[in-house]
């Protein structure tokens, strides 16, 4: 049973720029969750999928989106990047049945 | 909506002693509790969880934490640390409709020889 992934593990982008980030799922969870971490602080939810469509966000402007695919895996996408969206970017899978997230290890994202 | 306080951003100890990291919550609906791990570099690990059931729950790596409803604390112990120990911990509460959580803002907890 493989568990959580996600790539790239860091990428250094620069201010405006777009970023995609990826998430594999672990094996029979149908529902994704996408956190942010700034440095020092713990991490805030930014949206959720269940089954392709959006479950749930956090308070994050619309240039964060996502997309959750047939086979569970996702993507967070970010426009317009800005200083402040330097941090490690957690996914996180689900059954959805008893609440319990399995986490990945993370991308970190400097935007300089 | 539910919030986390985790009441100690910071806790050095020494080796072999006892722990306490300290975590209180809001909400005004039934939740799950968590409490995950983090070491340096890396993404969160479960260490415990409440859902129901006896209010001492016991984790992994010898950690333990009992959930107080009328306190509303979830409190993590262990009554020995080691070195290997020194990490960030976070607490999570979660309502029981749903797996959207929500953190604390950490404890990062430093076991010096």
């Amino acid at each position: 049973e493989t568990g959580v992934t996600q790539s790239p593990t860091h990428l250094i982008k620069t201010r405006g720029q777009q970023v995609t980030l990826r998430c594999s799922s672990q094996s029979g969870h149908n529902t994704v969750s996408w956190y942010q971490q700034a440095l020092g602080q713990g991490p805030q939810f930014i949206f959720q999928y269940y089954r392709e469509e959006e479950n749930g966000r956090g308070n994050f402007p619309p240039r964060f989106s996502g997309l959750q695919f047939p086979n569970y895996s996702s993507e967070l996408n970010v426009n317009a990047l800005e200083l402040d969206d330097s941090a490690l970017y957690l996914c996180a899978s689900s059954s959805q049945a008893v609440g319990e997230l399995f986490f990945g290890e993370g991308s970190r994202l400097t935007v300089l | 909506a539910q919030s986390v306080t985790q009441l100690d951003s910071q806790v050095p100890v020494f080796e072999e002693a006892p722990v306490e990291l300290r975590c209180n919550y809001s909400s005004s609906v039934s939740v799950y509790l968590f409490w995950y791990v983090q070491y340096p570099n890396q993404g969160l690990q479960l260490l415990l969880k409440y859902l129901s059931g006896s209010t001492l729950v016991k984790g992994i790596n010898g950690f333990e934490a009992e959930f107080n409803k009328s306190q509303t604390s979830f409190h993590l112990r262990k009554p020995s640390v080691h070195i290997s120990d020194t990490a960030e911990y976070f607490c999570a509460v979660t309502q029981t409709s749903g797996s959207r959580l929500t953190f604390g803002e950490g404890t990062q907890l430093t076991v010096n020889p």
